[in-house]
């Protein structure tokens, strides 16, 4: 059971235009959201998170915006750059513990 | 952040052998690391929490028999993948528990098993 998705598992931005990527949960016990980028053979980096006491997050280009009663965020990337295409992964946690669950991601084209 | 290291980055190996990937924490010292699996298209699945000096925690369908973790010290946790078959070819990737919801995580290996 999926418990965190990412509907659109690809998308494509012309440089300096803005990328949005969505997801969406259904654990209400979720109270952490995480932000990974990744390249193809390897490991998630951390890009930004929120938690569920906040409805947005910004740090430089990158701003994680957070709807509680929706249960989906977004990560808008503004202004997009070609360095920006990757995989990202969304991932929730509760107050429990450190496991993350993921989403499926969605793999991001910044077209030059 | 802590700086996690895998070996091998990739292996290949014929059905039936085991393989071993080790993950280091190269700077932090981690009471728990996590080891996850990556098939294609598809989401970081956990596999299981290890802790140090304990038994790991498996996720539920994944076989422990199969799957033999060993998290000796604070810096260095196993994975052995016996008796390996082509449906276990994936990307395995580990993380380290750096605090409350912090992870830091592996560059992962890439696992072919023909």
């Amino acid at each position: 059971d999926q418990q965190v998705k990412q509907n659109s598992p690809s998308l494509s931005v012309q440089e300096g235009r803005i990328s949005i990527l969505n997801c969406d949960y259904t654990n209400s016990m979720f109270d952490y959201f995480l932000w990974y980028k990744k390249y193809p053979a390897e490991g998630p980096t951390f890009l930004i998170s929120i938690s569920s006491i906040k409805d947005k997050n910004e740090d430089g280009r990158f701003t994680v915006f957070l709807n509680k009663s929706a249960k989906h965020l977004s990560l808008h990337i503004v202004p997009s750059q070609p360095g920006d295409s990757a995989v990202y992964f969304c991932a929730a946690s509760e107050n429990t513990g450190n496991q993350f669950y993921f989403g499926t991601g969605t793999s991001l084209t910044v077209i030059p | 952040g802590a700086v996690v290291s895998q070996h091998p980055s990739r292996v290949i190996c014929k059905s039936g052998t085991s393989v071993k990937i080790e993950c280091r924490s190269l700077d932090f010292q981690a009471t728990t690391m996590f080891w996850y699996r990556q098939f294609p298209k598809q989401s970081l699945m956990l596999m299981a929490t290890s802790n140090e000096g304990s038994k790991a925690t498996y996720e539920q369908g994944v076989e422990k028999d199969k799957f033999l973790i060993n998290h000796a010290s604070l810096t260095l946790s196993t994975l052995t993948v016996t008796s390996a078959h082509p449906e276990d070819s994936s990307f395995y990737i580990c993380s380290l528990a750096g605090g409350r919801n912090e992870q830091f995580f592996g560059p992962g290996t890439r696992l072919t098993v023909l």
